[in-house]
């Protein structure tokens, strides 16, 4: 099975809306992280937010939030007021302790904001 | 800007030949992992090194091997290149041994095309 899906190829978002990037994914480890990458065209991966598994509270970068629903497993990124620099691929990754350092990528999202 | 920096950007070999990759860390970070990202696809881990030691491997042939250096920069080798290790190879810092998130900080890639 995979171990993150993120089921949105491509997606379309008016500029200064909100759009919500799908990620779920699988693990039996207690202990987790989930990480959010952006990546432009340049290819340089850009850290974007973090959700340890035991966070109590969805994490919030600026206008970057997770909305983690861990019953659900699933770690959706939301970016609001959308600006024409957030078109570029998004990864979801996991990192799960039992699995050291090894960041695990979801298939990404190419996101195009529209002026 | 990370302050991860590979180099070359850019590197055309052809089938056979062997190839070196370079890498030089964030200032403060211990710790180097490598990814092989395919076109269209999200990143795989290759290994990590941590104080000049491998310390986890992904599902990468011997032909694919590094090192660290003292100054925490690193090498990816890879012998006897075949067509399918074309890809952007992308290089990660973080600081691990302390309890903070060990978040994994990207260099812009170096993108080797086999031919």
């Amino acid at each position: 099975a995979q171990k993150i899906t993120q089921t949105q190829p491509g997606m379309f978002v008016q500029e200064k809306e909100a759009v919500t990037l799908d990620c779920t994914y699988d693990t039996s480890d207690p202990s987790y992280g989930l990480f959010w990458y952006k990546q432009p065209s340049s290819g340089e991966m850009i850290f974007l937010i973090y959700q340890g598994s035991y966070d109590q509270q969805n994490a919030t970068e600026g206008r970057y939030s997770l909305n983690f629903q861990k019953a659900r497993k699933s770690a959706n990124l939301v970016i609001s007021a959308s600006q024409l620099g957030d078109s570029a691929m998004y990864f979801c990754a996991m990192r799960e302790r039992n699995a050291g350092n090894m960041l695990t990528f979801g298939g990404g999202t190419r996101l195009m904001v529209k002026p | 800007e990370t302050g991860v920096t590979q180099s070359p950007t850019h590197l055309i070999k052809t089938r056979g030949q062997q190839v070196t990759l370079r890498c030089s860390s964030q200032s403060g970070h211990n710790t180097v992992s490598w990814y092989q990202q395919a076109l269209g696809q999200g990143p795989q881990f290759i290994f990590q090194y941590y104080r000049e030691e491998e310390n986890g491997r992904g599902n990468f042939p011997p032909r694919f091997s590094g090192l660290q250096f003292p100054n925490y920069s690193s090498e990816l080798n890879v012998n006897a290149l075949e067509l399918d290790d074309s890809a952007l190879y992308l290089c990660a810092s973080s600081l691990e041994g302390g309890s903070g998130k060990n978040i994994q900080y990207f260099g812009a890639g170096t993108r080797l095309s086999v031919l």
